[in-house]
């Protein structure tokens, strides 16, 4: 099993929908959770933290289930700009530090 | 701009050459994370530093890579005797571990392609 899963997709959605994407882990001990956004042949750019009570910023929630290790995403209202893949990044502990473990990545492609 | 930076954005190499790459982080994070990307994949960790130390490089693909921050301050990446499956996008992240520990900042990439 992978240390990090997420489904590749793409999920195609309309514009003003509200879509939700999953990434599960393999550790209980992983620490800090983000998702982060890279469009095409760009960097990851840092979208949000994940805490434990769950967050928002905006029209983007995060939550974490620790006791079925995954963390989610939901956009509400769908822009076009949001068409991106979408990361998911967790902590594993690795021999006293912690090694950041990406997802593969969810596209996702919002069209009018 | 001050955010992390990256040079060159693009190398073509032969196999079996030796290539470095540069990385100059946001000037306050002491924390500088290497990544590999291949298309399709998320960012491979390779390793990191925090200020000088290398606290981390059993992820370094192999004893052709190599990274050294001699100051605490701007990175390097090396490859020696690169082959074609090198050819991928090298990105350097920053942090700040004195708050918000594992937030990463990344840099443009370096697009290599080795023919």
């Amino acid at each position: 099993r992978k240390e990090v899963e997420q489904d590749p997709g793409p999920f195609n959605v309309p514009e003003g929908a509200t879509v939700a994407f999953n990434c599960t882990y393999s550790n209980s001990a992983s620490q800090s959770f983000f998702w982060y956004r890279q469009d095409c042949r760009k960097e990851p750019k840092l979208l949000m933290s994940v805490y434990s009570s769950g967050n928002e910023d905006g029209r983007f929630t995060a939550q974490l289930n620790r006791a079925s290790q995954y963390i989610s995403l939901l956009i509400r209202d769908s822009k076009l700009s949001d068409s991106a893949t979408y990361l998911c990044v967790v902590n594993n502990p690795s021999g006293g530090s912690y090694i950041p473990t990406f997802g593969r990545g969810t596209s996702l492609i919002v069209h009018p | 701009d001050t955010g992390v930076s990256q040079n060159p954005r693009h190398k073509i190499t032969k196999r079996g050459q030796n290539v470095t790459f540069r990385c100059d982080p946001i000037s306050e994070h002491n924390r500088l994370y290497w990544y590999r990307q291949t298309l399709g994949q998320g960012p491979e960790f390779l390793t990191y530093f925090q200020n000088e130390a290398q606290l981390e490089k059993s992820r370094l693909l192999s004893d052709r890579f190599s990274a050294e921050r001699p100051k605490g301050s701007f990175s390097t990446l090396e490859i020696q005797r690169t082959e074609q499956g090198d050819s991928a996008m090298y990105l350097c992240a920053s942090s700040n571990s004195q708050g918000g520990p594992y937030e990463q900042y990344f840099g443009p990439g370096t697009r290599l392609t080795v023919t």
